[in-house]
């Protein structure tokens, strides 16, 4: 079936540094793929998608590459803020289905 | 403008109170769903209206009970919860079921905080 397999958190950084939280999937087909943001006391807003193979999604400096041959779709940004302090889901959905897969989340800590 | 509106942000109730949880969108999204939430987990999906037919119930109690009374409303009736059933409850739509073009993007509202006394 399908599924989705995020790096468990938390992770902490400081302010500037280079983030990557690391996302895999197992899917048929071509799934599209998702990441959302969760801020505290909030719902999930969509950070970026990616619809094919080789697509890069891109938002608010984050940015992920659909890797088909590595099943992957890493979120990174290359210098981090306090305000990026939040819950990040990786998450998967095929065409012609309403359903979409979380991964479990990974909470992110930036100090100051 | 890619929003979802949920009301009450925030609901107490009691075991034995009948009550609503409300979502709007005017995006002209055909489909809309309920997920639940509760602390740190992910997203659970609950239901799911596609031209506003039922199309998906994740086995869910019957004290949950979804109405979706046109393609821009879906409500959420709650009746004799019980204290688990508290957590965030989330609203989404995606602009057309099954689109190759939107890759089925699913747009999530701000949620509501239930509490069950």
């Amino acid at each position: 079936g399908n599924s989705v397999t995020q790096m468990e958190g938390p992770v902490t950084l400081s302010e500037e540094a280079f983030l990557t939280i690391n996302c895999t999937y197992t899917a048929t087909g071509y799934p599209s793929l998702f990441w959302y943001v969760q801020y505290p006391g909030e719902g999930l807003q969509l950070l970026l998608k990616a619809t094919k193979a080789d697509d890069k999604g891109s938002n608010k400096g984050f940015e992920a590459t659909y890797r088909k041959e590595t099943t992957s779709f890493h979120l990174e940004k290359g210098s981090v803020q306090v305000s990026d302090s939040a819950v990040y889901f990786c998450a998967l959905g095929h065409l012609r289905d309403d359903k979409i897969i979380f991964g479990k989340g990974t909470r992110l800590h930036i100090l100051p | 403008d890619t929003e979802v509106t949920q009301t009450p942000k925030h609901l107490v109730m009691g075991m034995t109170n009948k009550k609503s949880l409300k979502c709007e969108q005017h995006m002209g999204h055909r489909a809309m769903y309920w997920y639940k939430q509760k602390a740190k987990k992910p997203p659970e999906l609950m239901f799911v209206y596609s031209y506003e037919k039922l199309s998906i119930n994740e086995s869910v109690p019957s004290r949950f009970s979804p109405e979706c009374p046109n393609s821009s409303l879906l409500n959420l009736h709650l009746h004799a919860l019980q204290p688990e059933d508290s957590a965030l409850y989330l609203c989404a739509s995606s602009q057309d079921p099954g689109s190759s073009s939107s890759g089925n993007t699913i747009y999530f509202g701000e949620g509501s905080w239930l509490t069950v006394v």
